[in-house]
């Protein structure tokens, strides 16, 4: 079966510093992950995905993640925060032989000017 | 432009009265989902589809149905809608599993 959790349901940063919003994992396949951005009152955004390949993943608006198995994490970070990157963060988990998507329950990144 | 869209975008309606929200894709995608957002529960998945005439349950099928008759459209059916399926509803497409999802912009639903 397949599970993602969130830790943080709320993060906030000052503008400027390091982001880290984490996500753990439960696959009994191989997995691919995604993290999506939701801005207020928009739809959802890739920011990134990770499919087996590099393990740290680059992705939009110098956000990036990196897959540890050992871990079963994978958290994103990004140096500098910036106050557009203000939004509702998801971390999704599937499988090419599962058919379902599972949403974590989502992280709201403020950002302090 | 490759997108997927959904109709109507706000919908007010009373109990028991049957609707539809409909999903298109342009995009060729076999894969195509459902789901509804909730504040606190991230999105959830209500049913999906992986082909013409595929579909199966997500984790929240209950009050809900779909059909797949064409490979673009996925409408989602309220046979009968209560205010417990008051929510935000997106469809999404992809191809298949492990691949970029594409949502759409989103239909709010009020059951009152």
């Amino acid at each position: 079966a397949q599970s993602v959790t969130q830790l943080d349901s709320h993060v906030s940063v000052s503008e400027g510093t390091p982001v880290l919003l984490r996500c753990n994992y439960s696959s009994s396949y191989s997995p691919s992950l995604f993290w999506y951005v939701q801005h207020p009152n928009k739809g959802l955004q890739l920011l990134l995905k990770y499919t087996s390949a590099a393990t740290l993943v680059k992705g939009i608006n110098g956000f990036e993640a990196e897959f540890k198995k050992s871990e079963t994490s994978f958290h994103l970070t990004k140096p500098s925060a910036h106050m557009s990157d203000a939004a509702e963060y998801f971390c999704v988990v599937s499988h090419s032989s599962a058919s379902k998507i599972i949403f974590g329950s989502g992280t709201r990144l403020s950002i302090r000017p | 432009e490759a997108q997927v869209t959904q109709n109507p975008r706000y919908l007010i309606t009373v109990t028991g009265k049957k609707l539809t929200v409909t999903c298109s894709q342009n995009m060729n995608h076999e894969y195509m989902s459902w789901y509804r957002q909730d504040p606190g529960l991230g999105l959830r998945q209500i049913y999906y589809s992986m082909n013409v005439e595929v579909t199966d349950k997500g984790d929240v099928p209950e009050g809900y149905k779909v059909s797949r008759k064409e490979k673009r459209n996925f409408p989602l059916i309220l046979e009968s809608p209560s205010p417990n399926q008051t929510s935000l509803y997106f469809c999404a497409s992809s191809f298949p599993q492990g691949h970029e999802q594409y949502f759409g912009p989103g239909t709010r639903l009020t059951v009152t």
